[in-house]
């Protein structure tokens, strides 16, 4: 089975700061990583994934993340956030194999609140 | 990516009784996912729906609780069962097309127990 921790719950930064979301994963087999954003009172939305290749993955609204399987690690990194980042980021895993239809294990979620 | 279309958005019933929840998805997949997030949690799976087959539940959760409907590759209905307020969630349905390996999810229905 495999298993998430994202390691703030919540993480304020002022506007045009970097950030970096923190997320952790427990796996005995290969896995997918995912990374979804849920703005308030919103159902979730894909901000990138990774499957496999390079390790740095670009997602949308100028997300990047990046794989690193010795430290079983996949954080999100923004160089310049806006106020409409804020939102409830959340990091999950899938087995990564060929196949589909596996279900998504999720992290608790960090809010992520960006002040002007 | 697949679209969801998931109703009701939100709803207030009343302890005791049950509310269904349907998921319309514009394409045909082979697994549907029901999802409960709690308020201020992360999201836990529900059950695993597969057309024509019964649902998987997850540890935690049981048929007559949640009874799930799959009646074919583009539907499913999540039914949540003798409400009480610990069932004030959001609930989520999810699909995975196969292609891309990325999950999409419906808007989610936001279910008050009082």
């Amino acid at each position: 089975a495999q298993s998430v921790t994202q390691l703030d719950s919540q993480v304020p930064v002022f506007e045009e700061a970097p950030v970096e979301l923190r997320c952790n994963y427990s796996s005995s087999v290969s896995v997918y990583l995912f990374w979804y954003v849920q703005y308030p009172n919103q159902g979730l939305q894909l901000l990138l994934k990774y499957l496999s290749g390079s390790t740095l993955v670009k997602g949308i609204n100028g997300f990047e993340a990046e794989f690193n399987k010795s430290q079983t690690s996949f954080h999100l990194r923004k160089p310049s956030v806006h106020i409409s980042d804020t939102a409830e980021y959340f990091c999950a895993v899938r087995r990564g194999s060929g196949g589909s239809n596996y279900k998504l294990t999720f992290g608790k979620g960090t809010l992520l609140t960006v002040n002007p | 990516s697949a679209v969801i279309s998931q109703k009701p958005s939100r709803d207030i019933c009343q302890r005791g009784t049950s509310l269904t929840i349907q998921c319309q998805v514009d394409s045909q997949v082979t697994m549907m996912f029901w999802y409960r997030q709690q308020p201020g949690q992360s999201l836990t799976l529900i059950a695993t729906a597969n057309q024509g087959s019964e649902a998987t539940y997850e540890s935690g959760f049981v048929i007559d609780k949640f009874p799930i409907s799959r009646p074919n590759l583009t539907f499913s209905t999540l039914t949540v069962s003798n409400m009480s307020p610990e069932d004030s969630s959001i609930y989520l349905c999810s699909v995975d097309t196969g292609r891309l390996y990325g999950y999409t999810f419906g808007s989610g229905t936001r279910l008050t127990v009082v």
